[in-house]
């Protein structure tokens, strides 16, 4: 199957600019996540969808970032303006639960914005 | 709320020989899932290894192994006959098990580097 597809796989914008990433998941998977992954640190979670509705969003910084996921497939998320510390990887992921089975995470390859 | 140690910062091991990275959780929660990810400098989160807190059984995958223990909150990862291949970062991640809906985050540890001496 195809993996979690992410663009632009790098991106250079000046403080105060603003930005977008794109996200498609794996072809059925329900939830869909957006994690910043600062340099030297693990990725934390931004924004958890289920679907095309929000689950967690409790540590997304809604003064400046916003995402959506029209019709329950692709997403964007959107940083508007950027700060210097918004510098990081933005990793997308899917995955598929149920009751009983547990089809994990996958995620792409992620996005490396660089605010200067 | 859940939190994940990872106290190795940098780590190295010998071709062929054989390497443990060390985990510690913290997690009120009694099911859960604990996950060893692996990620190159191509930056994807590849899967190495799970691990289901029912199971007393520890997880293999080839040459990855775990050692949990539920009881002291640990699950560290054994690497057996260290590939140049297996030189990346190494995350720790918690899940809470499925129960329906509601958040599924995954909660990371630092991360460990792993280099690899020919």
């Amino acid at each position: 199957e195809a993996g979690v597809a992410q663009s632009p796989r790098y991106k250079i914008i000046e403080k105060r600019q603003s930005v977008a990433f794109w996200c498609n998941p794996i072809s059925g998977h329900a939830t869909l996540y957006w994690y910043q992954q600062i340099l030297g640190q693990g990725p934390k979670l931004l924004i958890q969808f289920q679907n095309n509705g929000v689950v967690d969003d409790s540590q997304l910084p809604k003064d400046r970032f916003s995402a959506e996921r029209l019709k329950g497939v692709d997403s964007t998320l959107k940083i508007q303006p950027a700060k210097l510390e918004d510098s990081a990887v933005y990793l997308c992921a899917s995955s598929h639960f149920r009751r009983g089975s547990d089809y994990g995470y996958t995620f792409g390859s992620g996005t490396r914005l660089t605010v200067v | 709320a859940q939190t994940v140690t990872q106290s190795q910062p940098e780590m190295s091991v010998q071709e062929a020989e054989t390497v443990t990275l060390s985990c510690t959780y913290d997690t009120s929660e009694s099911d859960y899932y604990l996950f060893w990810y692996k990620q190159p400098p191509s930056r994807q989160m590849i899967l190495v290894i799970r691990q289901e807190a029912y199971k007393q059984q520890n997880a293999t995958e080839n040459r990855f192994s775990v050692n949990f223990q539920k009881a002291a909150k640990s699950f560290s990862l054994k690497i057996s006959d260290s590939q140049l291949g297996d030189a990346a970062m190494y995350f720790c991640a918690y899940r809470r098990a499925y129960s329906g809906a509601g958040s599924y985050q995954l909660t990371f540890g630092k991360g460990t580097k792993l280099s690899v001496i020919p």
